[in-house]
């Protein structure tokens, strides 16, 4: 039951966007995005739990469709800081906050 | 706010000894917390979900007898890796949710490595 993301790797130039996706094959409760630089611990970036919701974080954003099944982290204008991998963490409905993580998708940001 | 943290952040122990790994939520009270497993460059397993006065529940494939999770109280789980062996080397992540809240925080993780 683990999500697929997407894509695996992205590599940018400082100021390109890029879109990395997470796709379930069943419903989702919620969708937790994270960013984990190497060597550390990741880090919360948003969470989404209603279907069509689209939520910010300064240049990055997400969103989750409404059948709750595909969510897509937007980020724009990116920046060195936005280097690492970031995954997508999901939650099926009665799973107590248990969390199912994609395989990642690294992302480097070059000057 | 929502800090968590693990100690030790490093450990070498030699095979067939026993280390124990804390996760401890220092600002907020955790009913829940989570022991996670990560190898290079691969995503994070879920070994298994701590409930504070409570059994742990474990994965699938995780053994029970070999990773003992204790949750003491709302604000310290510990991780016991019973008679390691060098595959059990790994970075050990733990996270801990607010009492009634969605959001997982992670802690800086333990480095794992059994000579």
């Amino acid at each position: 039951q683990q999500p697929v993301q997407s894509p695996q790797a992205v590599i940018l130039r400082e100021g390109e966007d890029a879109v990395i996706n997470c796709s379930s094959s069943k419903a989702l409760y919620s969708v937790h995005w994270y960013r984990q630089k190497h060597g550390e611990a990741p880090v919360f970036l948003m969470i989404l739990l209603k279907g069509g919701e689209q939520k910010g974080h300064e240049k990055i954003s997400a969103s989750f469709n409404e059948k709750k099944q595909q969510s897509s982290l937007y980020l724009t204008a990116s920046q060195l800081s936005y280097s690492g991998t970031y995954f997508c963490g999901t939650e099926y409905y009665n799973q107590g906050g248990k969390l199912i993580f994609g395989q990642g998708t690294e992302l480097s940001v070059k000057p | 706010g929502a800090v968590v943290s693990q100690h030790p952040s490093r450990v070498i122990c030699k095979s067939g000894t026993s280390v124990k790994i804390e996760c401890r939520s220092l600002d907020f009270q955790a009913t829940t917390m989570f022991w996670y497993r990560q190898f290079p460059k691969k995503s994070l397993m879920l070994m298994a979900t701590s409930n504070e006065g409570s059994k742990a529940t474990y994965e699938q494939g995780v053994e029970k007898d070999k990773f003992l999770i204790n949750h003491a109280s709302l604000t310290l789980s510990t991780l016991t890796v019973t008679s390691a062996h060098p595959e059990d080397s790994s970075f050990y992540i733990c996270s801990a949710t607010l009492i009634g809240g969605e959001t997982q925080y992670f802690g800086p993780g333990t480095r794992l490595l059994v000579l």
